[in-house]
């Protein structure tokens, strides 16, 4: 089963506006990861944050974590429509490099 | 550098017929993933591996599903029979070093079971 849920399942907003999705998980972690994923590619991937980390970016990107909610929010700014793709959150519980993944988000950048 | 390498991107099969699906990594990636992705839904673990040795598996349909990573570099997974539940992506991914580094997917090999 799946560690993570990805909320909302699919976003529509216009070029230059900001697109915010979030994750919850259900057990405690050592980090937790975001994905994107373009219409029938592989996943690349975009901004990892430890548990012991509230708040990291990377370029126009954003990511909080709350441990005590088990949840994390995606922040894009100043969206474009390359944008365009699917996001998941990946969680990490066990003691190696297990990640799970979340049920994705979809998100639409209209130009 | 090149990075993950799947073959076949795209495979038709009927039913019951074996179906092989190859990776290789990122040269000096311990760490190798197989995930299975259906459509509109995240990839769910497979098998992981840490070098030759399969420490997760945990998910993989044993009775049709088998996979191996030869001198630990690249790997195969078999089906054998496929059923039509099976037509999804299959996905490899492979990382470096300790807990918590980033895991580098390939593109993904798309299976049709008809």
């Amino acid at each position: 089963s799946q560690q993570g849920e990805e909320d909302p399942q699919a976003l529509s907003i216009q070029e230059g506006e900001n697109a915010t999705m979030n994750c919850s998980y259900k057990t405690s972690i050592n980090n937790l990861q975001w994905y994107r994923q373009n219409s029938g590619r592989g996943l690349v991937h975009l901004i990892l944050i430890r548990s012991n980390e509230r708040e990291k970016h990377s370029g126009r990107l954003r990511v909080t974590l709350d441990t005590s909610k088990k949840s994390s929010s995606l922040l894009i700014t100043a969206s474009r429509a390359a944008d365009t793709a699917s996001y998941f959150c990946a969680t990490d519980a066990g003691t190696g490099n297990q990640f799970y993944f979340g049920t994705g988000t979809s998100l639409t950048v209209i130009p | 550098e090149a990075g993950v390498v799947q073959s076949p991107r795209y495979k038709i099969i009927e039913k019951k017929q074996p179906v092989a699906f190859w990776c290789n990594p990122i040269s000096g990636h311990n760490t190798l993933y197989w995930y299975l992705q259906n459509l509109g839904q995240g990839p769910e673990l497979l098998i992981r591996y840490e070098n030759e040795e399969a420490v997760d598996d945990s998910q993989l349909p044993k009775d049709r599903f088998s996979a191996e990573r030869l001198k630990g570099v690249d790997s195969t997974l078999k089906i054998q029979p496929a059923e039509l539940g099976d037509s999804a992506v299959y996905l490899c991914a492979s990382s470096f070093g300790s807990a918590g580094t980033e895991a580098f997917f390939g593109q993904g090999t798309r299976l049709t079971v008809v």
